[in-house]
């Protein structure tokens, strides 16, 4: 059974720091894997979907990676800002059907 | 365009009423999820529906949760009869099939009293 894990939890850092959140997951027979983002009170926007053939995906200030072997990602931001202060969620896409399986979240705190 | 809409934002109930809450996904979008979202469990997968055709509903917790999606540009999530324990947030999804991709909506918070 495939399972998602998150780490840290929760994680507050100042502002201008680059940061890494990092996710797990138990089988590497993935279709891909996503970052979202959710802000308190709303839903979840998606950042970057990496597909199981790629290694990377870049937009802007944030870079996720993909070790499919290892079974890990991580989640790269530069410069962090206030405004980057939201749960991220990892979720990997797998089975017949591409169910997401979701992790708990990194809450994360950007500090003026 | 104005995104997943769900309705209705809030809702509070009692336990044993019956409670629907509604999605309009995306225009043009093929596929509709309905997830809950607790502090205790994270975000769960309930339903899904490609072309209005429910898929795999093997996350629906038991007989008092029922899904449609009567036409491409609605669905309904009933809950019949409620319970404490169903105090969540429920969002709906939705996606075209050309990406994997999926859009949510803010969710509708539930509080069963």
């Amino acid at each position: 059974k495939q399972e998602v894990t998150q780490i840290p939890a929760a994680l507050s850092v100042p502002e201008g720091e680059n940061l890494v959140l990092n996710c797990s997951f138990t089988d590497s027979a993935i279709y891909n894997l996503q970052w979202f983002r959710q802000d308190p009170g709303k839903g979840l926007t998606s950042l970057l979907l990496i597909q199981s053939s790629q290694r990377e995906q870049t937009s802007g200030r944030l870079n996720a990676s993909l070790d499919k072997s290892s079974g890990r990602s991580t989640l790269y931001i530069a410069a962090s800002q206030p405004g980057d202060s939201a749960t991220y969620f990892c979720a990997v896409g797998a089975g017949n059907n591409r169910k997401l399986i979701w992790g708990l979240g990194t809450s994360l705190a950007v500090n003026p | 365009d104005a995104g997943v809409i769900q309705s209705p934002r809030h809702e509070v109930t009692e336990m044993g009423q019956e409670v629907t809450l509604r999605c309009k996904p995306i225009s043009g979008h093929d596929y509709l999820f309905w997830y809950r979202q607790t502090m205790m469990r994270g975000l769960e997968l309930l339903i899904y529906f490609n072309n209005n055709v429910p898929i795999d509903d093997s996350g629906m917790p038991e007989d008092r949760f029922s899904a449609k999606m009567p036409n491409a540009s609605f669905s309904t999530l009933k809950i019949q009869p409620s319970e404490p324990r169903d105090s969540a947030v429920y969002f709906c999804a939705s996606r075209p099939s050309s990406t994997d991709t999926q859009y949510f909506g803010p969710g509708t918070r539930l509080t069963v009293l």
